[in-house]
């Protein structure tokens, strides 16, 4: 079955602290996706990072990096020198499509979150 | 480009009343899905649909909840009647492909008394 875990319920750190995000998936696929999405305390979703199955280059963007691990099963999000505007619930998700016995099926499936708090 | 608009932002109504929740996607983005994100459940795909047809809807809780897409640039999300365990954000999200990035709206914060 498909699952997201995000271990880490709730993180607070100091300001300029680096902090790493855990997210750890199953799936029965050889072909998904996996996402992070923020959620400021302003409510809206934010898209971050897709990263396809079949891409375990880690990827850097500005403060922000991303860990794929395939062989973990792991897609773990740092952020580095961490500012008060992190403030927010990040969430992990698990993307997977395939079709069984003619039948298009499709599921997205998003972690429980964690709660990062950066204090000035 | 604006972004998935929902409307309206708050809805507070009381049990048993009829809630309509409206959605407009990214133009030119050929799905669009609705969620609902509560404290206890986190967020759940409800449905979604393709290119204004319903694919899947098998995460709608039960027969009070109905969506609509009548045309690519809007839906809406029904509930009838309303019932406070319904109280929940509820968020319309849209992408160009099924698999990829999803792009969300502000979501709408429904309160049922």
């Amino acid at each position: 079955a498909q699952k997201v875990t995000q271990a880490q319920t709730e993180i607070s750190v100091v300001e300029k602290e680096d902090v790493t995000l855990d997210c750890v998936y199953e799936t029965r696929d050889t072909t998904y996706y996996l996402f992070w999405y923020k959620q400021p305390p302003s409510g809206e979703l934010v898209f971050l990072i897709r990263r396809n199955s079949f891409d375990e280059q880690n990827e850097i963007s500005g403060r922000y990096s991303w860990n794929f691990q395939k062989s973990t099963s792991s897609f773990n999000f740092t952020i580095t020198a961490s500012q008060v505007v992190d403030s927010a619930v990040y969430f992990c998700a698990l993307s997977e499509a395939w079709l069984d016995s003619g039948a298009g099926s499709y599921q997205l499936t998003f972690g429980k979150g964690t709660k990062l708090s950066v204090i000035p | 480009d604006a972004g998935v608009i929902q409307s309206p932002r708050h809805e507070v109504t009381e049990m048993g009343q009829e809630v309509t929740l409206r959605c407009k996607p990214i133009s030119g983005h050929d799905y669009l899905f609705w969620y609902r994100q509560t404290m206890m459940r986190g967020l759940e795909l409800l449905i979604y649909f393709n290119n204004n047809v319903p694919i899947d809807d098998s995460g709608m809780p039960e027969d009070r909840f109905s969506a609509k897409m009548p045309n690519a640039s809007f839906s809406t999300l029904k509930i009838q009647p309303s019932e406070p365990r319904d109280s929940a954000v509820y968020f319309c999200a849209s992408s160009l492909e099924l698999r990829i990035e999803q792009f969300f709206g502000p979501g709408t914060r429904l309160t049922v008394l």
